[in-house]
């Protein structure tokens, strides 16, 4: 079956900085894969995905890259903010599979003012 | 339109009760799911259904039941209940397969603590 790490576990910045989240899978047939940001004490959300067919995709300040020859993808967040402070989840998922996602264990970003 | 609900929102249990909890969607959506999040193990799907009537069972099925009654509905039941099973447990739901649209929908969480 499918096998979602993420790293690094935890990621702290200053308010303004970069912040990079990297995702690997193990089943090559997945094809969409999403992130999801969880703020503390809330449900996660979906904040943006991307399929198999695309290599990048961006919406303001964030953006997913992926590389299916490594079957990796990462999630990229520009000029980060205090309110960009959560835990976000990667997953994988193959079409005409049932709806299952794998996640990932998540990231907790801290971004530090 | 209220999305996914669920119910309660915390509940704490003895060891060997049981519970039921309600998660519940208003936007017709076809799949449904529930999940457990304990710290550092992210989302781990515990049951999961296609369609009214319908369940199976995901990653991390032991100790739990599950129920698809009505297309809206989707119950999640512990029978006896295990210090294991503290964690704060989340609804999801989804259009089917055939939309290719995959977003999943989760409910506000409930805490259950199992003394």
């Amino acid at each position: 079956g499918e096998n979602v790490e993420q790293h690094p576990s935890t990621l702290s910045v200053q308010e303004g900085d970069s912040a990079v989240i990297k995702c690997t899978y193990s089943d090559s047939a997945s094809n969409y894969f999403p992130w999801y940001k969880q703020e503390l004490g809330k449900r996660p959300q979906l904040i943006i995905d991307i399929r198999s067919n695309v290599g990048e995709k961006k919406d303001q300040r964030i953006a997913v890259t992926l590389n299916k020859t490594a079957k990796h993808f990462s999630l990229h967040i520009t000029e980060t903010q205090p309110e960009d402070s959560a835990v976000y989840f990667c997953a994988a998922k193959r079409d005409n599979y049932g709806q299952n996602f794998v996640f990932g264990p998540g990231t907790r970003l801290s971004v530090l003012p | 339109n209220a999305g996914v609900t669920q119910t309660p929102k915390f509940r704490v249990l003895k060891t060997g009760q049981s519970m039921t909890l309600l998660c519940a969607q208003d936007m017709n959506h076809e799949y449904m799911y529930w999940y457990r999040q304990d710290p550092g193990m992210g989302l781990r799907l515990i049951h999961y259904s296609v369609g009214e009537g319908t369940t199976a069972k995901g990653e991390v099925p032991d100790g739990y039941n599950v129920s698809r009654l009505k297309k809206q509905n989707f119950l999640l039941g512990l029978e006896s209940a295990a210090p294991s099973q503290t964690s704060v447990y989340f609804c999801a739901s989804s259009y089917g397969e055939g939309t290719a649209l995959y977003e999943q929908y989760f409910g506000p969480g409930t805490r259950l603590t199992v003394t």
